[in-house]
């Protein structure tokens, strides 16, 4: 069964633009879930989305959204751009809403904002 | 507000020993806890997870420990192997939520 994939796996974007990053789940899966990874802050929640809906948010800015498609590929998208925006973002895929235990992680994309 | 904290950045221990990882949470309302393994250039991946109605579970060499009433869980990694080297996050979450809380991550280097 193939895992959970990232595109692109690298990005560097200028301040003030906009980016917008892809997540596929295992097949089968219905939730996605995306986090931000950054130095010293760990991963952090940004949002959930399961069957289409988003089901859970964490504590982000509105330029931060995300959205999924029927056949649950998600897409997350981040307007204007800051230097702190600069991340390791990582989605994560599971069968069931908030199925945490049962939580598979793609490799992430490594966003870069100069 | 860290809901939930990795103290210890980094972790040396020699090939064989015991690694301790430890894990505090402040919010009461966590019912359930999680270990993730993050090698670099990798997603975390799900290593073992526990119940707040339980203190202990084991997998193979990987323990976790929950003591409820000091809000507190570690890992015992027994016996500690060269490819056990990686950053290990704890993560919690409360069935109220959904939502998973991660700590900020402990790097473990094992040495030969």
């Amino acid at each position: 069964k193939a895992g959970v994939t990232q595109t692109p796996r690298y990005l560097i974007k200028t301040r003030g633009q906009q980016v917008t990053l892809s997540c596929s789940p295992i097949s089968g899966h219905r939730s996605v879930s995306w986090y931000q990874q950054t130095p010293g802050q760990g991963l952090q929640f940004l949002f959930e989305y399961f069957s289409e809906t988003q089901r859970n948010k964490g504590n982000f800015p509105g330029r931060f959204s995300g959205r999924q498609f029927s056949n649950s590929r998600s897409e997350m998208n981040v307007s204007t751009l800051e230097l702190g925006d600069s991340a390791l973002y990582l989605c994560a895929s599971s069968r069931e809403r908030g199925g945490f235990y049962e939580q598979y992680f793609g490799p992430g994309t490594r966003l870069t904002v100069t | 507000d860290q809901q939930v904290k990795q103290n210890s950045p980094s972790l040396s221990v020699q090939e064989g020993r015991i690694s301790i990882l430890n894990c505090d949470y402040t919010n009461s309302m966590f019912d359930y806890f999680l270990w993730y393994k993050k090698y670099p250039a990798e997603g975390p991946t799900f290593l073992i997870s526990i119940s707040s109605i339980k203190d202990k579970n084991e997998d193979g060499r990987f323990t976790v420990f929950l003591n409820k009433s000091a809000k507190h869980l570690s890992l015992h990694i027994v016996p500690s192997q060269p490819g056990d080297s990686a950053v290990y996050f704890c993560a919690a979450s409360d069935y109220n939520t959904d939502k998973l809380i991660f700590g900020t991550g402990t790097r473990l280097q094992v040495f030969p």
